[in-house]
């Protein structure tokens, strides 16, 4: 199976400050990368797909980059409605998906 | 607008059965793989099933094989997944969730709320 590892697990920021959230697969995974973004007692909604394409209707301040087995997720200009917890997912195979263990995002 | 609806989850003693529902609207059902995902409390999202537009291939977790099953009613905007012989560790909030597939990746671009499943007794 395909591990996948988020650092941090957590951190804190301010608003407008610039985000950097790292996701590492334990085997090359070409760009089967996505993100997801989690807000307490709501569903996963997705930012971005294949490594670095941006979902429909999501802020062009998330940007995703990277391929094989590192990735990042990054906001350029943190606002109050990002604060939330993020994860990456491997989807290489319709067989066999994983999730990263999540980054949560905190105020400062 | 895409919907997804989960039903279905509860309290269920260990060794028990649940059935859960979701209700897709606002799409064609029969156009998508589809899946569900759970996340136990305080635990990274899980990957359950996958289950192809007319569910002729069905995938699953290895920590659920032999014990859940997922299908579809394309025709009632149905997915469903059964779920026997349940065990504490199964506890979680299960969501539903629209896979799409570009042709080289696939991704899950709408999920339901998520309906909360307890195994305990």
């Amino acid at each position: 199976d395909i591990q996948m590892t988020q650092s941090p697990s957590s951190l804190s920021a301010s608003v407008g400050d610039r985000v950097t959230i790292t996701c590492r697969a334990s085997q090359s995974i070409s760009s089967c990368l996505n993100w997801y973004q989690q807000k307490p007692g709501k569903a996963p909604k997705l930012l971005i797909y294949a490594a670095s394409s941006l979902q429909s209707g999501v802020p062009s301040r998330f940007s995703g980059s990277g391929s094989g087995t590192d990735f990042t997720l990054t906001i350029s200009s943190l606002q109050r409605e990002d604060f939330a917890t993020y994860h990456c997912q491997q989807s290489c195979s319709i067989s066999a998906w994983t999730f990263g263990q999540g980054t949560k995002v905190e105020i400062k | 607008d895409v919907q997804l609806v989960e039903s279905g989850g509860g309290l269920v003693q260990p060794g028990g059965s649940l059935r859960l529902s979701c209700a897709a609207s606002g799409f064609t059902l029969s156009s998508y793989w589809m899946s569900w995902v759970r996340q136990a409390p305080g635990k990274r999202l899980e990957w359950v099933a996958n289950i192809k537009q007319d569910g002729s291939e069905k995938y699953y977790v290895d920590s659920v094989k032999g014990r859940f099953t997922i299908s579809r009613d394309n025709a009632k905007n149905s997915l469903y997944l059964q779920m026997n012989s349940l065990r504490a560790e199964d506890t979680a909030v299960y969501y539903c969730a629209r896979v799409v597939f570009s042709g080289i990746f696939y991704y899950a671009d709408f999920w339901g709320q998520g309906t909360l499943v307890t195994v305990s007794s």
